[in-house]
């Protein structure tokens, strides 16, 4: 079936060190979805991405859906300790990668 | 408007035993989709519901069940409980089905499982 891997699958940084957390499927996507997830808490969407190349940003986060829409990565500028959580992408429903765990040091 | 609810939070059962977990979704969402969050394996799809009907299902064993009714409340059954069913079970819900639509999906705080 059709699967999303994502890496790393850890990643600790000092605030204000830049993020990027990639997402690769083995096949086309129609879509990809981010989500959030807080320790202890639920994942919250953050976005989607359609077409090829696409490009997205909020604030400091920055989306990008690659041109063959096989892959599509997360950075985030200047990290801030209300970054930390876990980063999932996925297409719609049925596939989620096992997301990228963000711990940002003061 | 509410957010997607999920009872109970937390379940404490034994192994053999059944559980039955209960989703409601946000108001006007028709597809709910369940999932099960253990450390280290992300978000496993289990199955979606829309309209009442099972639309799609992941590579769970038949112990796991589910159903929707007409109001798009889900419920989800867990028989002959094993040690390994420990796990988060999150419900998220959508507007169009979410295995085709471009809908986001909205999560409840989910079901923390515990089987002693």
């Amino acid at each position: 079936g059709q699967q999303v891997m994502q890496i790393p699958q850890y990643q600790h940084v000092q605030e204000g060190e830049d993020f990027t957390t990639y997402c690769n499927s083995s096949t086309t996507l129609s879509n990809i979805q981010w989500y959030k997830q807080r320790p202890g808490g639920h994942p919250v969407f953050l976005i989607q991405l359609v077409k090829s190349g696409e490009v997205k940003k909020q604030k400091r986060l920055t989306f990008q859906f690659g041109e063959a829409k096989k892959n599509s990565s997360l950075h985030i500028t200047a990290t801030q300790t209300t970054d930390v959580g876990t980063y999932f992408c996925g297409r719609s429903t049925l596939t989620f990668g096992k997301g990228t765990m963000l711990l940002v040091s003061p | 408007k509410a957010g997607v609810t999920q009872t109970p939070r937390y379940l404490i059962k034994t192994r053999g035993q059944q559980v039955t977990l209960s989703c409601s979704p946000i108001s006007g969402h028709r597809s709910v989709s369940w999932y099960q969050q253990t450390p280290g394996q992300g978000l496993q799809f289990l199955f979606e519901y829309f309209s009442e009907t099972q639309r799609n299902k992941g590579n769970f064993p038949g112990r796991f069940s589910g159903r929707q009714f007409s109001n798009s409340r889900s419920e989800m059954n867990v028989s002959t409980l094993e040690l390994g069913d420990s796990a988060l079970y999150l419900c998220a819900s959508s507007l169009g089905q979410g295995g085709s639509s471009n809908q986001p999906q909205h999560f409840g705080d989910g079901t923390r499982l515990s089987i002693l």
